[in-house]
């Protein structure tokens, strides 16, 4: 079975703060994707990679930075949270390129920025 | 722009009623389609897939999706419900593109069943 783990389930951060999120996968799959959730916007996609240093931005990058310095190893920065970033983040790989290969999703992390 | 539309925000039904959700996308090319489902409390997990062949694909848990393309539509069926199937249910779009494979979801449709 494929697994996503992502480091925290909940974060509460203060206005300013750096933020890590980190997201580990366990399946050697190439692509890796960041994802923020919110009620009535669905899944709106930060950054994904598609490789080891590769990145490229999504729909939302503004607010946000990404590592990926091992295969398995996926990383949302917040340089300097705000509160519009209170949110649920979520994590997820697959194998390649091809279209039809489906996305695995972590469990999520939920940050408030108070 | 190029968009996924899930007409139904929040859907409640009553055990063994039959569910329709509805999915329309936007995109012009050939596209890759799915049913994703978020239990409470859990993770999204796949409900099942589109990428070529018979558009009516069966899934997990017996659900069923048909992608009409004439219509840009991949609508969710089931049957006949169950209260385990409470959950929110996301529709996602994939352009089959090369340098990517990036899903555009949909907002999300909440399913209540009450037993």
């Amino acid at each position: 079975d494929v697994k996503v783990t992502q480091s925290s389930r909940y974060l509460v951060k203060r206005t300013g703060e750096k933020v890590f999120l980190e997201c580990v996968q366990d399946m050697d799959h190439e692509n890796m994707f960041w994802y923020r959730q919110d009620p009535g916007l669905g899944l709106r996609l930060i950054y994904f990679s598609y490789d080891v240093k590769m990145k490229e931005k999504g729909d939302i990058p503004e607010g946000y930075s990404v590592s990926r310095e091992k295969k398995e190893r996926f990383s949302l920065i917040l340089e300097s949270a705000s509160t519009n970033q209170t949110s649920m983040y979520l994590c997820a790989s697959s194998l390649g390129l091809a279209g039809s290969d489906e996305q695995f999703f972590g469990p999520g992390t939920r940050l408030t920025v108070l | 722009a190029q968009s996924v539309s899930q007409h139904n925000h929040h859907v409640i039904l009553s055990e063994a009623a039959s569910l329709e959700l509805g999915c329309n996308y936007s995109y012009g090319g050939t596209v890759n389609l799915f049913w994703y489902v978020q239990y409470p409390g859990q993770h999204l997990q796949l409900l099942l897939k589109y990428f070529s062949g018979d558009p009516l694909v069966k899934g997990i848990k017996g659900f069923e999706a048909e992608f009409i393309k004439s219509k840009f539509s991949f609508n969710l069926r089931k049957p006949s419900v169950q209260w385990s199937d409470t959950a929110e249910y996301f529709c996602a779009v994939m352009p089959d593109q090369t340098g990517a494979n990036n899903l555009f979801f949909g907002t999300g449709t909440r399913l209540t069943v009450i037993p």
